[in-house]
């Protein structure tokens, strides 16, 4: 069955600190993956996107992800965190087979950012 | 272009009532899912409508259904709420060719 692990319920990092966020997945194929981040109280905001081709993808907001096929990992990374980016942060694999556009989010990170 | 737009943003119903919840994507999309985010089950996948017709839906009881218009807006319904349907409905819209869903800010239901 396809799904996506976490492990970091909760990271703390100091303000200027670099940051590293960690996604496993379990899938059949290649799959599509994504981050988004959620302030309190919104939406999910689209951070990066891997679909295929290159395996470092360059995101919005600084952050970037690397596609490790032997590893199953697609972790977030951010050189210098701005306190701006606490937030929560979910990573996802998705659509299935027939392009059913159907996510499967991982449980999130939630960053805090001191300063 | 317009992000996706959720209404109402906040919602307050009893026990046993039903509710009607409204998405309305972003323009040129056609397909729209929905989502549930609770603390306790994290963000599950509700169902998907494309061109009006139901393509996939997650393990939820029949008392959560949806519908898409010839315009692609969608609703989606819950009958007889329980407790437990308190949470934060998201819904996301996306290009057919497109596997990125965009979200919208959500509508948070709070059932007493």
């Amino acid at each position: 069955a396809q799904s996506v692990t976490q492990p970091d319920i909760h990271i703390t990092v100091s303000e200027g600190a670099s940051l590293e966020l960690r996604c496993n997945y379990s899938y059949g194929a290649t799959p599509y993956l994504f981050w988004y981040v959620q302030s309190p109280g919104q939406g999910l905001q689209l951070l990066l996107k891997y679909f295929s081709g290159d395996t470092l993808v360059q995101g919005i907001k600084g952050f970037e992800a690397e596609f490790k096929r032997s590893q199953s990992s697609f972790n977030l990374r951010k050189p210098s965190v701005h306190w701006s980016d606490a937030a929560e942060y979910f990573c996802a694999v998705g659509p299935f087979s027939g392009g059913y556009n159907k996510l499967i989010f991982g449980a999130g990170t939630r960053l805090a950012v001191h300063p | 272009k317009a992000g996706v737009t959720q209404t109402p943003r906040y919602l307050i119903k009893t026990r046993g009532q039903q509710v009607t919840l409204s998405c309305s994507p972003i323009s040129g999309h056609r397909s729209v899912s929905w989502y549930q985010q609770t603390p306790g089950q994290g963000l599950q996948f509700l169902f998907e409508y494309f061109s009006e017709t139901q393509r996939n839906k997650g393990n939820f009881p029949g008392r959560f259904s949806g519908r898409q218009f010839s315009n692609s807006r969608s609703e989606m319904n819950v009958s007889t709420l329980e407790l437990g349907d308190s949470a934060l409905y998201l819904c996301a819209s996306s290009n057919r060719g497109e596997e990125t869903q965009y979200f919208g800010p959500g509508t948070r239901l709070l059932v007493l």
